[in-house]
């Protein structure tokens, strides 16, 4: 399958500081990307859609001037969590779409911990 | 207070044995759905999807059934091993806009 890869695997940061997560397809090029976010024990939960060349849409709740998302080439989009705070800590995960027919593969998810 | 926070249910099989794997949807409009498998600390793996103009589709090992009328979605897995514990999601699709939704995961867990 493609693959997608995520960094850093695992950051921790001191609150009121941004932390900036970047997700890459390295072997193909994605018009779309995802940003999820994953509590403990708890399912991946949407939180933004990122086209490349275009602002991100983002699900309802979720602040757009808090996760800012740039989606500047066809295989990098990033994910900037500015003032974190410790509510911010959790398993950040991206996926990229092949543009065959939804199929979309994930990054191996970034470890967000805010101290 | 005390703050409770959701548990992702539990299935317990023996080594060897088949496992099922189930899953409730809830768009009637979806028509594209996968089975990911998520080992601890890492992103959802594709097992395998499914169209909804099918009813079965069948991979290495694993099958995925869909049933339309009920929305119902189950992931068989033969002679599971213990690399299959893992957390199971399902995940559906409109067709729309390609966003995916998860459904709440299941913990597979293989005893030897």
């Amino acid at each position: 399958g493609a693959v997608v890869s995520q960094h850093p695997s695992w950051v921790i940061c001191k609150s009121g500081t941004s932390v900036k997560i970047e997700c890459r397809s390295l072997d193909f090029q994605a018009t779309t990307m995802f940003w999820y976010r994953q509590f403990p024990k708890q399912s991946l939960m949407l939180m933004a859609t990122s086209n490349e060349g275009s602002k991100a849409t983002y699900e309802q709740g979720v602040e757009k001037d808090k996760f800012l998302i740039n989606h500047a080439s066809l295989t990098l989009s990033t994910l900037t969590v500015t003032s974190a705070h410790p509510e911010d800590s959790s398993f950040y995960i991206c996926s990229a779409e092949t543009g065959r027919a939804s199929e979309a593969f994930f990054g191996q998810g970034t470890r967000l911990t805010v101290v | 207070g005390e703050s409770v926070g959701l548990h992702l249910p539990t299935l317990s099989v023996q080594e060897g044995d088949n496992s099922i794997i189930n899953c409730a949807y809830s768009n009637s409009a979806s028509d594209y759905f996968i089975w990911y498998k998520q080992e601890s600390g890492k992103g959802p793996q594709f097992i395998i999807d499914i169209r909804s103009n099918m009813d079965k589709r069948q991979g290495q090992r694993v099958t995925v059934l869909l049933n339309k009328t009920v929305k119902h979605l189950s992931l068989q897995i033969a002679a599971t091993q213990p690399g299959d514990s893992a957390v199971y999601f399902c995940a559906e699709n409109t067709g729309a806009n390609s966003k995916l939704t998860f459904g709440k995961g299941i913990t597979l867990s293989v005893r030897p």
